[in-house]
């Protein structure tokens, strides 16, 4: 049962265009989210989380928006740049729990052309 | 600047070997993890824990057992090495808040194990 689903598997954008990368969650409880980046032969790398008391969180070009209703969120990239593309990971969590623990999704490689 | 380190960046293990993955970290964080990652599948928690001698079975653990005797050492065995094995392994760390709520994890270079 996969609870947070990128049924993108792959994005290909141009340079200095948007990139918008996709999640769905299923768990209502889930309410802290957090994206991260990983590149070939890396371990991921954080890059930005938004709490469910929030719709919108931005970090210069990164942006993320939550659609509680939806249990939906999207990470913008505005403009993209050939140092992006790499695997973009988005992740779920509960503030409830004391475990720290993060549900992943599969991932979205994310293509910049130059 | 959080450090994760991770024993090996590659290894090959003959099947049925026992191997051991270590991870160290040097934040003083409550929590580690181990994580495989799969094309497609995205990164899987195998075990965790948030405390010294304390460990939770993630989502697949099976196949695989966990020690944590030091607070910065946290390391991963496969008993007996299968093919079904052969995946990305991550350790990652974070920050136990205390009374709920998330901390990021920091995440380790990753080892490549392949089981022949």
């Amino acid at each position: 049962d996969q609870q947070v689903k990128q049924n993108s598997p792959s994005l290909s954008v141009q340079e200095g265009r948007i990139s918008i990368l996709n999640c769905d969650y299923t768990n209502s409880m889930f309410d802290y989210f957090l994206w991260y980046k990983k590149y070939p032969a890396e371990g991921p790398t954080f890059l930005i989380s938004i709490s469910s008391i929030k719709d919108k969180n931005e970090d210069g070009r990164f942006t993320v928006f939550l659609n509680k209703s939806a249990k939906h969120l999207s990470l913008h990239i505005v403009p993209s740049q050939p140092g992006d593309s790499a695997v973009y990971f988005c992740a779920a969590s509960s503030t409830s729990s004391n475990t720290g623990k993060l549900i992943f999704g599969q991932g979205t490689t994310l293509q910049v052309k130059p | 600047d959080v450090k994760v380190t991770q024993s090996s960046r590659y290894l090959v293990k003959r099947t049925g070997e026992k191997v051991f993955l270590e991870c160290v970290q040097d934040m003083d964080h409550e929590n580690m993890f181990w994580y495989r990652q799969d094309p497609g599948l995205g990164l899987r928690l195998i075990y965790f824990s948030y405390d010294v001698k304390m460990k939770e079975k993630g989502d697949i653990p099976e196949g695989y057992s966990v020690s944590r005797e030091k607070k910065e050492r946290f390391s991963l065995i496969l008993e007996s090495a299968s093919t079904n094995q052969t995946s990305m392994y991550l350790c990652a760390s974070s920050f136990n808040r205390q009374g709920g709520g998330i901390y990021e994890q920091y995440f380790g270079p990753g080892t490549r194990l392949t089981v022949t």
